[in-house]
């Protein structure tokens, strides 16, 4: 089963205008955390935000926020007020708990949602 | 500010060549991941090395070979590869702090066609 879904393969927005990505996760840990990355056609994907499970507030982050609703385990961004240069691929991933010991935290990323911004 | 690079971007080789990929992170991290990206395919986490030491080694084909000098450097030794191995592979290094919050951040990528 997939661990991180997004559900929209292409997405479409004026300039100026906000835009929900949309990101379901499924796991049974208590304790993770969320993120998006962008990754423009150049290749590099760039952190933009984070979200923690025990987080009670929305993550934000400049004109990037995070709708997260525990109980629908769904962590959607909102980009507002689109510009030219939002125009790029966009994941969720997810960070599970610390298995085995280790100290690093696997990252599992969905397929991401392909944005256009129309001038 | 580029705070993980790679090199080469580009890279074209045959079946039999081998070739490495080099990641260098200047960020103060102690860990680094090594990750695949296919065409219409989440990215795949291939290795992980916390404090130099492999942590994960994610059922990679052996004609990929990772090594970790010191917690700066990471490369990718390639060889004998096939044609469904071309790929943008990407190389990201984290804290490592153990928290949730541990960000990756990724480097630029090297575009690898295998002819």
């Amino acid at each position: 089963a997939q661990k991180i879904t997004q559900t929209q393969p292409g997405m479409f927005v004026q300039e100026k205008e906000a835009v929900t990505l949309d990101c379901t996760y499924d796991t049974s840990d208590q304790s993770y955390g969320l993120f998006w990355y962008k990754q423009p056609s150049s290749g590099e994907m760039i952190f933009l935000i984070y979200q923690g499970s025990y987080d009670e507030q929305n993550a934000t982050e400049g004109r990037y926020s995070l709708n997260f609703q525990k109980a629908r385990k769904s962590a959607n961004l909102v980009i507002s007020a689109s510009q030219l240069g939002d125009s790029a691929m966009y994941f969720c991933a997810m960070r599970e708990a610390n298995a085995g010991g280790t100290s690093y935290g696997k990252l599992t990323f969905g397929q991401g949602t392909i944005l256009t911004v129309h001038p | 500010e580029t705070g993980v690079t790679q090199t080469p971007r580009h890279l074209v080789m045959g079946m039999t060549n081998k070739k490495s990929l080099k990641c260098e992170q200047h960020l103060g991290h102690n860990a680094m991941y090594w990750y695949k990206q296919s065409a219409k395919k989440p990215l795949e986490l291939m290795f992980v090395y916390s404090l130099e030491e492999r942590v994960e080694n994610n059922s990679v084909p052996s004609r990929f070979s990772p090594e970790c000098p010191n917690s700066s450097h990471l490369f990718l030794h390639l060889h004998t590869l096939q044609p469904e191995d071309s790929a943008l592979y990407l190389c990201a290094s984290s804290q490592d702090s153990g928290l949730r919050t541990d960000t990756q951040y990724f480097g630029p990528g090297t575009r690898l066609t295998v002819l």
